[in-house]
This record gives C-alpha cells, structure tokens and sequence, in this order.
C-alpha cells in the first residue's frame, strides 16, 4: 500500500509569489490533514478535510492559504502571496473514515518551503 | 491554552543507556496521546498511542509510555537505546471527540555508537 505523497519535497520562492503544494493521502482515507512545522517548533495543525469537505480550518493562519480537495481525493495548499513566516515543513496525513480521533493519522514525507 | 510540553529539545546517550522523554500536556478534558518518531530522512510514524485502559503502554522497537493522569504526563521510555534509535520524537494529544493534533515541540534524540 502506498503512503502519504506530496509534491514538491522542496520548494524556494521569492516572498510576494505563489506556491502550490499537493498531497496525496493513502487511498480510500477520507480524512485528510495539514500540518506545518516552522523551524525549531511545534508542529501545528491547519486544517482537517473529510472527503472534500472542510471540517475543521482553525489553523490556517490567515486568508493568504487556501486548501481545497477535489473530488474527496487528493489535496493542494496554496500559499498566496508568500511571506517570509511561510517558510517550514508542511505535513500531510491521513486517516481512515470510521476510526475517529483515537486512530493514527499516517503523515507524508512534507514539503520544505522557502520563502526568501 | 492547548499545548504539549517536552522538556528535553535535544538528548544524547550511549548506546545500552536507558532513555526517558518527558511529555506533559494541557487540555481540560480527555485526551488521546501519542509518540511519533521521525528517523532522518523518513516520515513521521507512530510508536504508541493510548486511548484508554491500561495507563502502560507498550509500542514499536521496545519503546512504552506511562499515562499519569494527575501529572498530565506521557512519558516515553526504552530501557536499552540503540544506535538506530537516533531519531526526532514527538509527543501530541488530540481531545476526545477532535481529530487534530497538538503537538510538543519535539526531542532530537542521538545515540553513540
């Protein structure tokens, strides 16, 4: 079975442009979750989709993100424009339906944004 | 406030040496929590979770975590490190009925050959 993708692993920007990160979660989860890590902290929830369906997005930290999931299966994250606190790991996971808060999330490799 | 402690940011032993992350948690209701590893190079996976029962916990590689309720505590420990071992840990918490996770800050764990 194949894990959690995403695309790019890396990615520098200038600050101002646009970037657009994609993750593809293990197939047949429904549930399906951002996280980001800034250097040297905790990492942080962002949103949360079931199917395509935004569940919970308290932590998207400002309206310059935008995620969306088409079609209930893959995910992208864009960051518009890009500021310098931008700059982390962004994490994906999923999880299967059914398993509720109790059950592991499985995270992707993330996808190391640089905002200069 | 929502958050996760982990009092150590960076711990090295020598293989052989016991190992005991500290891992304390502040939310005003029942939790679920986790131990996720990232070995260099690979994805965060999970080493134990524990949701209720028994407070011990036993996971992956030898590793087991104590849930002391009344410390708000999820310690991780291994009685034996190895070389392979060496890794950045994580411990998080979701509240009961919530799907996100909160995470601590991490430790980055090396061990000696």
């Amino acid at each position: 079975e194949a894990g959690v993708t995403q695309f790019p692993s890396h990615s520098v920007i200038e600050k101002g442009q646009t970037v657009t990160l994609r993750c593809d979660p293990i197939s047949g989860h429904d549930n399906l979750y951002w996280y980001r890590r800034v250097m040297g902290k905790e990492i942080k929830f962002l949103l949360h989709f079931v199917k395509e369906s935004k569940q919970d997005e308290s932590g998207m930290p400002n309206n310059r993100f935008l995620a969306e999931r088409t079609g209930g299966t893959y995910s992208t994250l864009k960051v518009q424009p890009a500021e310098l606190e931008d700059s982390g790991v962004y994490f994906c996971a999923s999880s299967p339906t059914g398993t509720g808060a109790w059950g592991e999330q499985f995270f992707g490799p993330g996808t190391r944004l640089t905002v200069l | 406030a929502q958050s996760v402690s982990q009092h150590n940011h960076h711990v090295i032993l020598s293989e052989a040496a016991s190992l005991e992350l500290g891992c304390n948690y502040s939310y005003g209701g029942t939790v679920n929590l986790f131990w996720y590893v990232q070995y260099p190079g690979q994805h965060l996976q999970l080493l134990l979770k524990y949701f209720s029962g028994d407070p011990l916990v036993k996971g992956i590689k030898g590793f087991e975590a104590e849930f002391i309720k009344s410390k708000f505590s999820f310690n991780l420990r291994k009685p034996s490190v190895q070389w392979s071992d060496t890794a950045e840990y994580f411990c998080a918490f979701a509240g009961s009925g919530t799907y996100k996770y909160i995470f601590g800050t991490g430790t980055r764990l090396k061990v000696l050959a």
